[in-house]
């Protein structure tokens, strides 16, 4: 079953906007992680947000984290074509080892 | 450092025949794990394994589905017989330790069934 459920599904934006993808999930989390995905690749990992954090920077990427509405965001500014790609949240659950639940991915596509 | 090393990166098979998929990890990396991604969707997990025991399985359809991790390294996935809804990206992904941090995923295999 999947865990996470991300919107928008599908989001279009210019060159240079700034792009936000929400996530919420249903039970305690130990950590949540974000990744990108480019056509007929394999995932990227990008960023891990801790259940005692509540927002993390990594370059143009913001992150934030709210364990009482059990949702995550994620922020690119100032976005490039190359950001283009499918971004999904994933959760781990301390009590299962490593078990990572997927959304179904946000669909990002930036226009030059 | 080498990434995770996925093989075949395409295979097309018709429905009830039989099909194996290999991963390397990367060097050093304790577990792995192989997922199944169907168009639209993100990956589920299939199997876990941690060296070379399994530490989840529960969601591998078991009547037609088999995985191996010999030795700690590689691992083997295996359908059959297959049949059309198994039509899905299959990816392997390692991690260093056994805990809940990144994982690192491999360019997948694109399997379709026909």
């Amino acid at each position: 079953s999947q865990q996470g459920e991300e919107d928008p599904q599908a989001l279009s934006i210019q060159e240079g906007e700034n792009a936000t993808m929400n996530c919420s999930y249903k039970t305690s989390i130990n950590n949540l992680q974000w990744y990108r995905q480019n056509s007929g690749r394999g995932l990227v990992h990008l960023i891990l947000i801790r259940s005692n954090e509540r927002e993390k920077h990594s370059g143009r990427l913001r992150v934030t984290l709210d364990t009482s509405k059990k949702s995550s965001s994620l922020l690119i500014t100032a976005s490039r074509a190359a950001d283009t790609a499918s971004y999904f949240c994933a959760t781990a659950m301390g009590n299962q080892g490593g078990k990572l639940i997927f959304g179904q991915g946000t669909e990002l596509s930036v226009k030059p | 450092e080498a990434g995770v090393a996925q093989s075949p990166r395409y295979k097309i098979i018709e429905k009830r025949q039989s099909v194996a998929f290999w991963c390397n990890p990367i060097s050093g990396h304790a577990t792995l794990y192989w997922y199944q991604q169907i168009l639209g969707q993100g990956p589920k997990l299939l199997i876990q394994f941690q060296n070379n025991g399994v530490v989840d399985d529960s969601q591998l359809p078991k009547d037609r589905f088999s995985a191996e991790r010999l030795k700690g390294v590689d691992s083997t996935l295996k359908i059959q017989p297959a049949k059309l809804e198994d039509s899905a990206v299959y990816l392997c992904a390692s991690s260093f330790g056994t805990g809940v941090g990144e994982q690192y995923f491999g360019p997948g295999t694109r399997l379709t069934v026909t």
